[in-house]
């Protein structure tokens, strides 16, 4: 089971978010993806291993942790920011999903 | 840059079988040595994985759903199918295929999906 802190989160432009996500079981060798879904899109991958930004994601995201506890770092964030974000272990199967953090701006 | 696409019935009655497809082009899903999965997003139960299969028809499925799903491959035509029976409301969702994005894993990140397709399971 994934856990993500906060659900919901508004904030300001030029603001750093950092976006906490929890599995119930060690996730082997950090295998976790963080997914950006804005408004009516798909999934859009931002980070895989835990830390590997995925092609074209700005340096402004970032992505830390191992074992239960994995981060993820948005900073100066932008308009285009809005949408949720949701984790992914894929190390244990079945492949498991977060229920998101929504970030909005205030 | 693979491209994805979904496709199949909007409404399915209850009891009845869905049936999806998603038509890849920008890679080959018989020589680019990759799984390829199905996902779905509903309100009630957020994102789901709900399987992935490979050209050679090899898969991997959701345990909770394991006995009313199956997956083919055509790789004449590049695309790759769903079949979940006995559907319920419960089935009602927005479907989406991937790409994993490791060669020859399921434990893998997915790089590239469809747009998604909604499907309401309703009589």
């Amino acid at each position: 089971v994934l856990t993500q802190s906060p659900g919901n989160l508004s904030l300001s432009p030029g603001d750093t978010v950092n976006l906490s996500c929890r599995t119930s079981q060690s996730v082997s060798s950090n295998y976790v993806a963080w997914y950006q879904q804005k408004h009516g899109q798909a999934p859009r991958l931002v980070i895989s291993g835990a830390s590997t930004r995925a092609a074209g994601i700005p340096e402004r995201f970032s992505g830390s942790g191992s074992g239960t506890d994995f981060t993820l770092t948005i900073s100066r964030l932008e308009p285009d920011d809005v949408a949720v974000y949701y984790c992914h272990q894929y190390g244990n199967s079945p492949y498991t999903f977060g229920p998101g953090t929504k970030l909005d701006f205030k | 840059q693979p491209q994805l696409q979904e496709s199949g019935p909007a409404l399915v009655k209850p009891s009845e079988t869905l049936s999806l497809t998603c038509t890849v082009s920008g890679d080959s899903i018989s020589t680019s040595r990759r799984y390829w999965g199905w996902i779905r997003q509903s309100p009630g139960k957020g994102l789901e994985w709900i399987g992935s299969v490979y050209s050679t028809g090899n898969s991997f499925h959701n345990p909770s759903l394991k006995s009313r799903l199956s997956f083919s491959v055509d790789t004449s035509k590049n695309l790759f199918s769903l079949s979940l029976t006995s559907v319920t409301a419960a089935d009602t969702a927005v479907y989406y295929c991937a790409r994993h994005a490791r060669p020859l894993t399921t434990v893998s990140e997915l790089d590239f999906w469809g747009p998604g397709t909604p499907v309401t399971v309703s009589s």
